[in-house]
């Protein structure tokens, strides 16, 4: 199975700061997801990160809200851009390994004052 | 769009089963998958079943699939007070784009 690393854990933010977060995989993947999940929901897809090629975003979200870089099969980060409390969430990055199974990493708990 | 509902909320006294339930709309669905989720935890893949599949066991776990019906379930023999917590099901669609489409999540509480 794929381990993935997520990093930060959780964050506090101020209004109209940007977070970064990094998430690294264990081995060559294709394919990188980033959801998020507002609190009490479920999982939303902001964007599938493939590499050597701009992201994919799912309708409602936008590149300059939410930049993502993939710079190689193991890494891909995903920025917040311009908090506000309406993005507090849970970000989770995935991939899939093999047997067509998806990955989670660990989340980032944010919190935008 | 797709579409994937469960139940919110499902409690069980400890050693008894637990049945999630799950429905989908996209016919075109290729996995399924099972999820948990722990307070302040990520997801952990607990299972998942290949659409051409009616049913798969892992040890406690047994997930049954009407394809027909689009309705996914899961199992949970012996419930212990371990296994409370989210639990989402997810479908899988065709094409390149792989991508998942969550359920709202249920939530189990098991009960002394």
């Amino acid at each position: 199975s794929a381990v993935i690393s997520q990093k930060p854990s959780r964050d506090i933010c101020q209004r109209g700061t940007s977070l970064t977060i990094q998430c690294q995989v264990d081995s060559q993947v294709t394919m990188m997801f980033w959801y998020r999940q507002q609190p009490g929901q479920s999982l939303t897809l902001i964007a599938t990160a493939n590499q050597g090629s701009e992201a994919t975003y799912e309708s409602g979200f936008v590149i300059d809200k939410f930049p993502i870089s993939r710079p190689n099969l193991t890494f891909s980060t995903l920025t917040v851009s311009n908090m506000s409390p309406e993005d507090s969430s849970i970000y989770l990055c995935s991939s899939i390994g093999s047997n067509e199974k998806l990955f989670f990493g660990s989340g980032t708990q944010l919190s935008v004052l | 769009g797709e579409d994937v509902e469960q139940s919110l909320f499902l409690s069980v006294r400890e050693g008894d089963s637990s049945v999630i339930n799950c429905t989908y709309t996209d016919s075109s669905s290729t996995y399924l998958y099972w999820y948990k989720q722990e307070p302040g935890a990520g997801l952990q893949l607990l299972t998942y079943i290949f659409s051409n599949m009616d049913m798969k066991q892992d040890q406690r776990l047994t997930v049954l699939l009407n394809k027909k019906d689009k309705h996914l379930s899961l199992r949970i023999a012996d419930t212990q007070t371990g296994d409370s917590a989210i639990y989402f099901c997810a479908e899988r669609g065709t094409g390149t784009a792989s991508k998942l489409t969550f359920g709202t999540g249920t939530r189990l509480q098991v009960t002394l």
